[in-house]
């Protein structure tokens, strides 16, 4: 089992529909969340972390996390064709040496 | 706040070379971090460095190493080039607080490695 996963994709969405993202682990000693965008040939760049149950909201983008089925979600309202793009899921624990492992990113695309 | 900087942009080599490549982090960041990502691949985890010590190592062969400077810079080295070795090469800073559970990872713009 991959330390953290997240579907390939590519997930496809029409445009001003809510793209749902999500990302599993399995260090249940796991703190803090993140989620990465990266458009084709640059670098990651954050969306937002999250580290308490529950959801938290940025603009069009709400992370949610279940700690105790130990998965993080990101949901985009109102897709934009700006948003396609490889969404990354990345966990961090403090214990383990300070690692941050990361997913292999989901491929959103969100056609017109 | 500069963010984070990577030089050079762009590098080609043939194999049997070795390359150096060059991150300047973010302001007050302490951590480096390096990553090799290929098409296709995700983010594949080299080193990271905190305080000029290697604190957290992949699982790439000797051939990849790195250091970091007293100024936090840090520099990333490739020996004996291969043309599997072409990517595109990330840095990545953080802050990194004591007792902190939000390492957030800033990443520079990356060196795209191209081994002919």
């Amino acid at each position: 089992q991959k330390e953290v996963e997240q579907n390939s994709g590519p997930l496809s969405v029409p445009e001003g529909a809510i793209a749902s993202l999500n990302c599993t682990y399995s260090d249940r000693g796991s703190q803090s969340f993140f989620w990465y965008r990266q458009y084709s040939g640059k670098s990651p760049e954050l969306i937002m972390f999250i580290y308490s149950n529950g959801d938290k909201e940025d603009g069009r983008f709400t992370a949610q996390l279940n700690k105790a089925s130990q998965y993080v979600s990101l949901l985009i309202r109102d897709s934009q064709p700006s948003d396609s793009a490889t969404y990354l899921c990345a966990v961090f624990n403090a214990g383990n040496n300070r690692k941050l492992i990361w997913g292999l990113g989901t491929s959103l695309a969100v056609n017109p | 706040k500069a963010g984070v900087t990577q030089t050079p942009r762009y590098l080609i080599k043939t194999r049997g070379q070795q390359v150096t490549l060059s991150c300047s982090p973010i302001s007050g960041h302490r951590s480096v971090s390096w990553y090799q990502q290929t098409p296709g691949q995700g983010l594949q985890f080299l080193f990271e460095y905190f305080s000029e010590t290697q604190r957290n190592k992949g699982n790439f062969p000797g051939r990849f190493s790195g250091r970091q400077f007293s100024n936090s810079r840090s520099e990333m080295n490739v020996s004996t080039l291969e043309l599997g070795d072409s990517a595109l090469y990330l840095c990545a800073s953080s802050l990194v607080s004591s007792g902190s559970y939000t390492d957030t990872q800033y990443f520079g713009p990356g060196t795209r490695l191209t081994v002919l």
